[in-house]
């Protein structure tokens, strides 16, 4: 497809158990990012990913939290020991190099019961 | 912290009135102010976007008003329509080699027809 896609849509999963959230970003677009959308809130940046550069971690809300980028293409964003207060939307979202525009994915909708 | 802050949280405006969304940053560091939209269950998309050494851009019926010394920038919908019932999230990006966008926290837009 032409857009960012993101697998699972939907991952219901119980609390203590680790999830892997996938993201394949437009075709040839270098950066990526991961954001994080809490109900009612805005997003929230997680971890950017720019070519073979070190990803920037800083948004990383605990050691709970990883991502990779393999091949400079697809990213696993990985959640270990899954609490409650993780439950929200995660979005991908993906830019070609010198362009400003940034483009999301629909987003794996994230319920730990 | 939160460095863009977003009013109001919700909207309710008649079908062919003007919507409008304030947005307001803390931080200088910032050179590209985007608007995003978001239809539930989608991902956000860009609506339109302004840089900080111009004052007004209009895209069809959408208008951003940028004000650099007030550190404000607003979005106006004129002829709003249901189909324009959406969450709309500003966006200031930082002005650094990541392109990272920090969000605002969203408003809730209907328009009743």
């Amino acid at each position: 497809g032409a857009g960012v896609s993101q697998s699972p849509s939907n991952k219901v999963t119980e609390k203590g158990k680790d999830v892997e959230l996938r993201c394949d970003p437009i075709s040839g677009h270098t950066a990526l990012y991961w954001y994080r959308q809490s109900l009612g809130q805005g997003l929230e940046f997680l971890i950017y990913f720019q070519g073979n550069s070190a990803p920037d971690k800083s948004g990383l809300p605990s050691d709970r939290f990883s991502a990779e980028r393999t091949g400079g293409s697809v990213s696993t964003l990985t959640i270990q020991r899954t609490q409650q207060e993780d439950s929200a939307v995660y979005l991908c979202a993906s830019r070609d190099t010198g362009r400003n525009t940034i483009y999301f994915g629909e987003g794996s909708w994230l319920t730990v019961v | 912290q939160q460095q863009v802050k977003q009013s109001p949280q919700s909207l309710i405006v008649q079908k062919g009135g003007i919507s409008i969304i304030n947005c307001a940053y803390e931080n200088t560091a910032f050179d590209y102010f985007p608007w995003y939209q978001q239809f539930p269950g989608k991902g956000p998309a860009l609506l339109i976007a302004i840089r900080p050494d111009v004052s007004e851009k209009k895209e069809g019926r959408f208008t951003i008003s940028f004000n650099k010394s007030a550190k404000q920038f607003s979005l106006h919908i004129m002829d709003s329509q249901p189909g324009d019932s959406a969450t709309y999230f500003c966006a200031a990006r930082r002005k650094d080699s990541s392109y990272k966008l920090i969000f605002g926290s969203g408003t809730r837009l209907l328009v009743r027809p």
